[in-house]
């Protein structure tokens, strides 16, 4: 089992581009998230899935956008990008909301 | 709203003795869990010790054990044994439904 992949593991954009990181799970979890890691901020919830077709706003969701059209996927945009969302980028899926939580290796973003 | 305070911005350890990492939390749901990640400089995060509110056995896993608090919302990690491996960022986290909440973490350096 690969576990949770993330793609790509380092991007680097112009203000105003636009881009899609993108989450993939094999094992079956119903839940998903994205977060942003910031120095000194921990890690903090962007948006949410509880299962196929469902989306959710977290903590920061403000320039970002998700889709989870298939299960096993979770899609994160950015559809203009800002230098504030300069950040690192984990995806994380759980079995149930009390479980633990698998994290991808996270994806590097800079925002120029 | 749920919070996940540590206080610890950063804390040195000698290699073989033991560290106690703080975590508090405030909530008012009765039914949550508790969770203690390790980040090393990989930026992989992986699961150390999980801690289910309704048990009051304090969790266990080898060199790692909690010291859970339920009335004073209290949740430290205490790492026995300290080795080289253990150094890294430590994130407690909190989740009462299937959103978690994420600690400012902690960075746990261990002296040779």
């Amino acid at each position: 089992n690969a576990g949770v992949t993330q793609t790509p593991k380092f991007r680097v954009l112009k203000t105003g581009q636009s881009m899609t990181l993108l989450c993939a799970q094999d094992m079956n979890h119903e839940y998903m998230y994205w977060y942003r890691q910031d120095p000194g901020m921990g890690l903090r919830l962007i948006h949410y899935s509880v299962g196929e077709g469902t989306t959710a706003k977290g903590e920061v969701p403000d320039g970002y956008n998700v889709s989870r059209l298939k299960k096993q996927n979770f899609l994160l945009g950015l559809e203009s990008a800002a230098p504030s969302q300069t950040s690192v980028y984990f995806c994380a899926s759980s079995y149930e909301g009390f479980n633990e939580q698998f994290f991808g290796p996270g994806t590097r973003l800079t925002v120029l | 709203a749920q919070t996940v305070t540590q206080s610890q911005p950063e804390m040195s350890v000698q290699e073989a003795e033991t560290v106690t990492l703080s975590c508090t939390y405030d909530t008012s749901e009765s039914d949550y869990y508790l969770f203690w990640y390790k980040q090393p400089p990989s930026r992989q995060m992986i699961l150390v010790i999980r801690q289910e509110a309704y048990k009051q056995q304090n969790a266990t896993e080898n060199r790692f054990s909690v010291n859970f608090q339920k009335a004073a919302k209290s949740f430290s990690l205490k790492i026995s044994d300290s080795q080289l491996g253990d150094a890294a960022m430590y994130f407690c986290a909190y989740t009462g439904t299937y959103k978690y909440i994420f600690g400012t973490g902690t960075r746990l350096k261990v002296l040779a």
